[in-house]
């Protein structure tokens, strides 16, 4: 399984916004860039995914750097609730073939 | 709509024992993954099921073995337990067009003593 590194930790101010850094210089042209979070107490949660364009929803926006070797997990305006542990995972897309290794993440923490 | 429900919340077992948990998946949904989580690391992959048939294994022993039922719940077994199975352990479903999003349930804390 292709490997990802991120920061083991990081704060941030409340209503700023939040760049998370992961880099995967070993993705296979195949790999898809996940991110999932896991609030205390809680499974995972899904966050946000990527091939190879920058994307965007509710939750996040996930920048991909041109020869996708890192990306950025972006939280526009940060909150208490984001509060987290963050993970990047590389992961194939093969329905019946889902398995995710994760990492030890990013704990976000959140300042008031 | 409810979401991925796991059975018990906390279980305490002993050295030895055996230990049965269980996971219903997503309405829908027919593939399940389960998870093992130690304190202060991610969560290590187990198993994935998908239509009653083993899609994947981690790297476990083979104290632990898990089948799918034809309703997609799922059992996850472990015998002779160790203390070193003490550990949340956590069941995802996801769906066909889906396959980017794996929907975790809340887990089952097992403790060992």
């Amino acid at each position: 399984d292709a490997k990802t590194t991120q920061p083991n930790s990081m704060e941030s101010n409340e209503e700023e916004p939040v760049h998370l850094p992961c880099n995967h210089s070993t993705i296979s042209g195949t790999d898809y860039i996940h991110w999932y979070r896991q609030l205390p107490s809680q499974g995972p949660e899904y966050v946000i995914h990527g091939l190879t364009s920058n994307v965007n929803n509710r939750m996040a926006s996930l920048a991909i750097a041109e020869d996708r070797k890192s990306s950025t997990l972006i939280l526009h305006r940060a909150t208490l609730r984001d509060a987290a542990v963050y993970y990047c995972i590389l992961a194939q897309s093969n329905f019946g073939n889902e398995k995710l290794t994760f990492g030890t993440g990013t704990r976000l923490t959140i300042i008031p | 709509d409810a979401g991925v429900t796991q059975s018990p919340t906390h279980l305490i077992k002993t050295r030895g024992q055996h230990v049965t948990l269980r996971c219903s998946p997503i309405s829908g949904h027919k593939s399940v993954s389960w998870y093992q989580q130690v304190l202060g690391q991610g969560p290590q992959f187990i198993f994935q099921y998908y239509e009653k048939e083993e899609r994947g294994r981690g790297n476990f022993p083979d104290r632990f073995s898990a089948r799918q039922f034809p309703n997609y719940s799922s059992e996850l077994n472990v015998n002779a337990l160790l203390l070193g199975d003490s550990a949340l352990y956590l069941c995802a479903s996801s769906g066909r067009g889906q396959v980017n999003e794996q929907f975790f349930g809340p887990g089952t804390r097992l403790t060992v003593l």
